[in-house]
């Protein structure tokens, strides 16, 4: 079983819609997770980073996780066309390997 | 402006040839990483150095060879053991281990 499970999508929503990107994962030894946006054929940039259960605020994005389900959600208010990339989620247990997610394709058609 | 460079953006690999890719990084991060992406799955990891002189296999090592000499390179030579190199490749340097910053990637491809 992978570590980290992320639905592929693709996602598509109009634009500023409320967008919800989840993740699930089996490790229970993690305790950091982020949220990285990768546009097309370019590097993924860190976007989110959180260390323990609960919401973190960042402008537009939110991230959120529950360490009891083992669950992990970004979401994105107001969404822009800007905002169309792959999303990808990450785990971490404090050592050099990140356990990555496959991403989810979101499309924010104007 | 700091970052991290990776060359060539794109590269063809004749069979039985070894490639080296290249990353240089001027954040002054210690740790630096080398992933592999495939369409539609997640990055794996081939290779991560925490300090200069030192680094260690990932997930995916057999095939790929690095070395770290300098503080702001870290190369990566796909060798011919390789025998699925097409992929897009990303460098990465962090000072933290969950805060990677990465490059533009390189895009390997078989002739």
């Amino acid at each position: 079983q992978k570590e980290v499970e992320q639905d592929p999508g693709p996602l598509s929503v109009p634009e500023g819609a409320i967008v919800s990107l989840n993740c699930t994962y089996s490790n229970s030894a993690f305790q950091y997770f982020m949220w990285y946006r990768q546009y097309s054929r370019k590097g993924p940039e860190l976007l989110m980073y959180t260390y323990s259960s609960g919401n973190k605020e960042d402008g537009r994005f939110t991230a959120q996780v529950d360490k009891s389900s083992k669950y992990i959600s970004l979401f994105i208010r107001d969404s822009q066309p800007s905002d169309s990339a792959t999303y990808l989620c990450a785990s971490g247990a404090g050592s050099y390997q990140l356990t990555f997610g496959k991403g989810t394709k979101l499309s924010v058609i104007p | 402006d700091g970052g991290i460079t990776q060359s060539p953006k794109y590269l063809f690999r004749k069979e039985g040839q070894n490639v080296t890719l290249s990353c240089e990084q001027n954040l002054n991060h210690d740790a630096m990483y080398w992933y592999r992406q495939d369409p539609g799955q997640g990055l794996r990891l081939i290779y991560y150095s925490q300090i200069v002189n030192d680094f260690q296999k990932g997930d995916i090592a057999e095939g790929y060879s690095v070395s770290r000499e300098k503080k702001e390179s870290f190369p990566l030579t796909v060798t011919s053991a390789q025998k699925n190199p097409t992929a897009f490749y990303l460098c990465a340097s962090s000072y933290q281990p969950e805060k990677l910053f990465f490059g533009s990637g390189t895009q390997l491809s078989v002739l």
